[in-house]
């Protein structure tokens, strides 16, 4: 069956590393899509993709950066991690066209300390 | 901009209640669609429904049904019936319609269903 799955699920980090979060899916989706939820924000746009190559900034892209080298991955990159971004990620992904549900993954916890 | 507003923080209702979860949304688009997305306790996002803008007729699945009103901007969200596996954070969302398909999400509303 296909699936969208992500790595690690539980993270704990401090502050200043580089920390890289993994999005893989087995749908061929072309969108693929990352969001942090916070309490009493719902979930926040981070980055989208198109396709290959393809990478847009959503609602709240400051400090973290994607990259999309294949159908199947997008991996989330907090380039210098701030006790700000401690939240739990999801991943998301969804076909061309007008359909618009978008199915998501199980998502990461992470911390900075 | 767009946005979504969920007025109810938290309710909490006794098992086999009827509980309504308010959503209002905002946008400039003339065509969109609205969501309906459940978290569980376990943390995933399970998707409920997805209605077009277009077409405003209320939906019935089950124990649940939805009211589009898009004359007041509102997107309801009905449990009839209530029981306890429906506990969960219940997230109305909006996105364009096209190649975006951002989605916009509410701030969640908890629903606890005791017993």
């Amino acid at each position: 069956d296909a699936e969208i799955t992500q790595s690690p699920r539980h993270k704990i980090t401090e502050t200043g590393r580089q920390v890289t979060l993994a999005c893989h899916q087995t749908w061929n989706h072309n969108n693929m899509f990352w969001y942090r939820q916070d309490l009493g924000h719902g979930l926040r746009l981070i980055h989208y993709s198109y396709g290959v190559q393809d990478t847009n900034k959503g609602e709240v892209s400051d400090g973290y950066s994607v990259s999309r080298s294949n159908t199947e991955d997008l991996p989330l990159t907090l380039e210098s991690a701030a006790s700000s971004q401690t939240s739990v990620y999801f991943c998301a992904s969804s076909r061309e066209g007008l359909a618009g549900e978008q199915f998501f993954g199980p998502g990461t916890r992470l911390t900075v300390l | 901009a767009q946005k979504v507003t969920q007025a109810q923080t938290e309710i909490s209702v006794v098992e086999k209640e009827d509980v309504t979860l308010d959503c209002v949304y905002e946008t400039r688009d003339t065509t969109y669609y609205l969501f309906w997305y459940k978290q569980p306790p376990s943390g995933e996002l399970v998707f409920l429904i997805r209605r077009n803008s277009f077409d405003e007729q209320n939906e019935i699945s089950g124990r649940y049904s939805w009211n589009f009103q898009k004359s007041t901007s509102s997107f309801n969200f009905t449990i009839t019936a209530s029981q306890v596996v429906d506990s969960a954070v219940y997230f109305c969302a909006l996105s364009e319609i096209g190649r975006a398909q951002k989605l916009v999400f509410g701030q969640g509303t908890r629903l606890t269903i005791n017993p």
